[in-house]
């Protein structure tokens, strides 16, 4: 089944404590991408790969980092998370111009 | 400031009437549009789309207007389901790109039996 699978779908960590939520697709996406949904704003992207060692900033890419050293995977770090990173996290895939598959997210709680 | 807006958080419609979910952009380098539906504890998934040469796309019972004078779009449902209850977000992105968009607040739609 075509899929873009994230780990884990819940996390509750405490402030400072790395982490690193893992996504990947197995239907050979050459884009990939990582949101962040909060109420009342939507989902904004944190950060987009174009292709394998390709990664550029989306709107609000402070306080992560990501990597892409596989065609399928893309994994979002978070080096010291705070409070404010508390959010439901989003992994998305596609090819060339098409529309996003989405995962199915991951609930960030950072206390 | 918000460039994609959404200003009902809420809709709530009658099974078997129309649905009309509003959307409003501030951005005018935008020039493909989208909607996306999302379930509870699911991703958002794509529903339909329209490019900015086009004021009107169709697909079965969705139904997308553009109104770039307005700079305004609209999803209409057409009859309404109970399993079309869902998120609604509306997106956007310049270039006619399908991938850079930017988000809209999402409107909750409620179909009543």
């Amino acid at each position: 089944e075509a899929q873009v699978t994230q780990n884990p779908r819940y996390l509750i960590t405490v402030t400072g404590k790395k982490l690193t939520v893992t996504c990947s697709q197995n239907m050979n996406h050459e884009y990939m991408s990582w949101y962040r949904q909060d109420p009342g704003l939507g989902l904004r992207q944190i950060y987009y790969s174009m292709n394998v060692e390709v990664t550029d900033k989306g709107d609000v890419p402070e306080g992560y980092k990501v990597s892409r050293k596989e065609k399928r995977n893309f994994p979002l770090i978070l080096e010291s998370p705070s409070p404010n990173q508390t959010s439901l996290y989003f992994c998305a895939s596609s090819l060339v111009n098409s529309p996003l598959h989405f995962g199915n997210g991951t609930r960030l709680t950072v206390t | 400031d918000q460039q994609v807006k959404q200003n009902s958080p809420s809709l709530s419609v009658q099974e078997g009437r129309i649905s009309i979910l509003n959307c409003d952009y501030t951005n005018s380098m935008f020039d493909y549009f989208l909607w996306y539906k999302k379930y509870p504890a699911e991703g958002p998934t794509f529903l339909i789309s329209i490019s900015s040469i086009k004021d009107k796309n169709e697909d079965g019972r969705f139904t997308v207007f553009l109104n770039k004078s307005a700079k305004h779009l609209s999803l209409h449902i057409v009859p309404s389901q109970p399993g079309d209850s869902a998120v609604y977000f509306c997106a956007a992105s310049e270039g006619g790109s399908a991938r850079q968009l930017t988000f809209g607040s999402g409107t909750q739609l409620t179909v009543l039996p």
